[in-house]
């Protein structure tokens, strides 16, 4: 049962270029959406978050764009540097209250290319 | 530092063994997880804790059990490891939303 969708599995970006993961969910009670980073080795790391009252977000060179309507939402990485080089995961999950289970999309594993 | 501890880093366990994997927080953290990671799956969850003394099934439970020792402690059990629980082990804590993620156990069941 795969609630949370994410594409494409792996992606092949020059240095300067910009990076677009996409998502897809399922359940409407979703009310949290996060991106992870996580680096060969290493535990994922919370990169950026999401709620559904936005559509978009920024920090820096990651933006996150949400489409409700859809139950989509995309992680762009602008300038992509090959220090992005990463493996990202989008999730998602309802409501602090609650378990707060965080449901992950598959990764993508992004090279940037110098 | 702060964050989540995960022991031991690497184990090559062989088929029928039993082991428990450690994770300690020190984050005053109420919710803990365990997840797995396996290539092209992403992260599933096994067990978690929402608060000390509880413990709740995930979606991949089957062959685990798990203790909450005390709000700091969640172990992760495997009674009789199988091949198809190599994996790489995560676990995590959270206070409201923002996981934070220990650096893993790799497992090799042979």
């Amino acid at each position: 049962q795969q609630q949370v969708k994410q594409s494409p599995q792996s992606l092949i970006v020059q240095k300067g270029g910009i990076s677009i993961i996409n998502c897809a969910y399922e359940n409407t009670a979703f009310d949290y959406f996060p991106w992870y980073q996580q680096f060969p080795g290493k535990g994922p790391a919370l990169l950026i978050a999401i709620r559904p009252d936005v559509s978009e977000k920024k920090e820096g060179r990651f933006t996150i764009s949400f489409n409700k309507s859809a139950k989509q939402f995309s992680l762009h990485i602008m300038d992509s540097q090959p220090g992005d080089s990463a493996t990202y995961f989008c999730a998602a999950s309802r409501g602090s209250g609650n378990t707060g289970k965080l449901i992950f999309g598959q990764g993508t594993t992004l090279q940037v290319k110098p | 530092n702060a964050g989540v501890t995960q022991t031991p880093k690497f184990q090559v366990l062989k088929t029928g063994q039993s082991m428990t994997l450690q994770c300690a927080q020190d984050m005053n953290h109420n919710s803990m997880y365990w997840y797995r990671q396996d290539p092209g799956m992403g992260l599933r969850l096994i067990y978690y804790s929402a608060s000390e003394g509880t413990t709740d099934k995930g979606e991949v439970p089957n062959g685990y059990n798990v203790s909450r020792l005390n709000k700091r402690e969640f172990s992760l059990r495997l009674e009789s490891a199988a091949p198809s629980q190599t994996s790489v082990y995560f676990c995590a804590s959270r206070p409201n939303y923002g996981y934070t993620f220990g650096s893993g156990t790799r497992l090799t069941v042979v």
